[in-house]
């Protein structure tokens, strides 16, 4: 067991660019989250992932934000023509809903800044 | 919609010393889960302790312990004998514990700022 894992770590891109966010979850969690967290704020909650399934979306994921999860494993964030708005921390992360166990396990983040 | 609030956006305790970051949150709910999260300054957020609301009895994990008061909708991290590697940003989040849908999402607190001084 080697945590969530995301790459890149870092990643600065032009405004009107497309960047995309992996991330690599716990290998026997079947839960995948999406999350976003801007300076001074607590994460928020973009989309999540049960298996391959997208099961919800927030309002804050706007059309230009997509996420995949191809065969349940990792997952993407792909952002179209990036925004100055959309600089923030990156968050994945996991979860196993078995019986007790129903805890979130973050991955390190991305942290995008759009020039 | 439930919304968590983190009223103290810095605390700092001397080392060695207890320190309590309250939370306080807004729930038609009656039963879900409480957490709190430690994000360390660069490095990524990890799990301190965890409440189900069923329970009565609060959860502890060896220096931390939490004060939950469900009437009240508090849910306060009592830190003992700080050290060092404590200082942090510290996060309450809530979770329904409901099926389905964007149930769940955790719903997190604008977090607390906690500085441990030698």
């Amino acid at each position: 067991d080697t945590g969530v894992s995301q790459d890149p770590r870092h990643k600065i891109t032009k405004r009107g660019q497309n960047v995309t966010f992996r991330c690599d979850p716990i290998s026997e969690h079947n839960r995948l989250y999406w999350y976003r967290q801007t300076l001074g704020q607590g994460p928020e909650f973009l989309t999540y992932f049960q298996n391959e399934a997208q099961l919800e979306k927030s309002r804050l994921l706007s059309d230009r934000f997509s996420a995949e999860r191809p065969k349940g494993s990792f997952s993407t964030l792909e952002i179209q023509r990036t925004e100055q708005g959309d600089s923030a921390m990156y968050l994945c992360a996991s979860s196993l809903e078995a019986g007790s166990s129903y805890e979130q396990y973050f991955g390190p983040g991305t942290r995008l800044t759009v020039t | 919609a439930q919304t968590v609030t983190q009223s103290q956006p810095e605390m700092s305790v001397q080392e060695a010393e207890t320190v309590t970051l309250s939370c306080t949150y807004d729930t038609s709910e009656s039963d879900y889960y409480l957490f709190w999260y430690k994000q360390p300054p660069s490095r990524q957020m990890i799990l301190v302790i965890r409440q189900e609301a069923y329970k009565q009895q609060n959860a502890t994990e060896n220096r931390f312990s939490v004060n939950f008061q469900k009437a009240a909708k508090s849910f306060s991290l009592k830190i003992s004998d700080s050290q060092l590697g404590d200082a942090a940003m510290y996060f309450c989040a809530y979770r329904s514990a409901k099926s389905g849908g964007s149930n769940y999402k955790l719903t997190f607190g604008k977090g607390t700022l906690l500085t441990v001084n030698p």
